[in-house]
């Protein structure tokens, strides 16, 4: 089945800086990849998503970019504030058969004032 | 529009017995998928639903069951319920036909 692998696990960055999050996946049928940020107590939000037909996606100071040749997309924070420290999930998904997402393990986003 | 709402928020349960966790869809949505999130695994997929019909499942065993009403309301029952079972358990709503999936609160489930 697909493996979605989601680097680093932890990222600390200072107020103001990016944050780039980098996930690959497995199965060259995946065509779905969204992106959701989950505070303490919460459900995981979606953020941002991306279909394999776009190379890149933007929504404010948050962007998506898709590389299907190499199987990678990354997600990317401009001017982080310390309400962005929170868990971001990478996912992927076929969209056959249903929509089941495969996750990747997470990465904690600390930003510090 | 209201979110998607899981109830209930916390249980606690003893090893051995059954639980029903029920997930109410955002309005209009057709599709319903619960994952389980645990520390160590991370968030895995268990089923989903359209039209009350499962439509895909994910790699659980047996025990774990759903099913789909007809105004899109969802449940999952745990049976023989098991230490490894205590997770968060998460209901996501899709629109009929895209993949966006928003998720509910979560059910804390902790087995003793």
């Amino acid at each position: 089945g697909e493996n979605v692998e989601q680097h680093p696990s932890t990222l600390s960055v200072q107020e103001g800086d990016s944050a780039v999050i980098k996930c690959t996946y497995s199965d060259s049928a995946s065509n779905y990849f969204p992106w959701y940020k989950q505070e303490l107590g919460k459900g995981p939000q979606l953020i941002i998503d991306i279909r394999s037909n776009v190379g890149e996606k933007k929504d404010q100071r948050i962007a998506v970019t898709l590389n299907k040749t190499a199987k990678h997309f990354s997600l990317h924070i401009t001017e982080t504030q310390p309400e962005d420290s929170a868990v971001y999930f990478c996912a992927a998904s076929k969209g056959s058969s249903g929509y089941a997402l495969n996750f990747g393990k997470g990465t904690s986003l600390l930003v510090t004032p | 529009k209201a979110g998607v709402t899981q109830t209930p928020r916390y249980l606690i349960k003893t090893r051995g017995q059954q639980v029903t966790l029920s997930c109410s869809p955002i309005s209009g949505h057709r599709s319903v998928s619960w994952y389980q999130q645990t520390p160590g695994q991370g968030l895995q997929f268990l089923f989903e639903y359209f039209s009350e019909t499962q439509r895909n499942k994910g790699n659980f065993p047996g025990r774990f069951s759903g099913r789909q009403f007809s105004n899109s309301r969802s449940e999952m029952n745990v049976s023989t319920l098991e230490l490894g079972d205590s997770a968060l358990y998460l209901c996501a709503s899709s629109p009929s036909e895209g993949h966006e999936q928003y998720f509910g609160p979560g059910t804390r489930l902790t087995v003793t």
